[in-house]
């Protein structure tokens, strides 16, 4: 069965600091893959998806980036964090459709 | 593209009682509507969905239906229970290249006990 993996489940950054969340799925191979924001008390706004190796769409300008290095891993960074980067970070994959998320990172921006 | 919007944001309910969370989408390539349940602190996790060639679909106490002409659907639980209390996502999405699903802004449903 497939599986998929996030860490770190939480983090405390200070603003002006770089981040990597990083999210791999086990049991499935060319997933779609998917970057998940979601604030406090808040909807699921996407980031990021990719349909496989090294492509990646954005769906909103913003200081955060995202990579995929192998086919089953998937990777959120930003090179300068901002306050309103603090959130709950979910990675997805997905199949026919239907989306599966990871435990999800909090991040804290201090 | 498409937008999906949710009612009502919040809802309460005495246990026992039926609960009807409902959405409207706008693009009319959709055809799959999944629905997601949120507890406090945890990844949301699917819980229902319903296909286009289909109008109703049920699963114990929770049951969807789908209007594909006035492009609404609605999740429908039943005999709530304490722990049916969640924040609950409606979704939608066409079958294309990359499964883009776009979410509706959830509700939050309490039961009281």
């Amino acid at each position: 069965s497939q599986t998929i993996h996030q860490w770190p489940a939480t983090l405390v950054q200070p603003v002006g600091s770089p981040l990597s969340l990083e999210c791999t799925v086990e049991g499935t191979s060319n997933p779609n893959l998917y970057w998940y924001r979601q604030a406090a008390g808040r909807g699921l706004q996407l980031l990021f998806y990719s349909v496989g190796i090294g492509q990646i769409s954005s769906e909103v300008p913003q200081n955060l980036s995202a990579s995929r290095p192998q086919d089953r891993q998937f990777i959120l960074s930003s090179k300068k964090l901002l306050l309103s980067d603090s959130g709950f970070y979910l990675c997805a994959w997905s199949v026919h459709n239907t989306i599966y998320f990871g435990e999800g990172s909090w991040l804290t921006v201090v | 593209g498409e937008n999906v919007e949710q009612h009502p944001s919040t809802l309460s309910v005495q246990e026992g009682d039926s609960a009807v969370i409902k959405c409207t989408y706008s693009d009319s390539a959709s055809n799959y509507f999944p629905w997601y349940k949120q507890e406090l602190g945890k990844r949301p996790q699917l819980i229902i969905d319903i296909r286009s060639n289909v109008g109703e679909k049920k699963d114990q106490r929770i049951a969807v239906t789908l209007n594909k002409t006035a492009k609404h659907f609605s999740l429908h639980i039943t005999e709530t229970q304490p722990e049916d209390s969640a924040v609950y996502f409606c979704a939608a999405s066409a079958e294309t290249s990359y499964d883009k699903v776009i979410f509706g802004p959830g509700t939050s449903l309490s039961v009281i006990p």
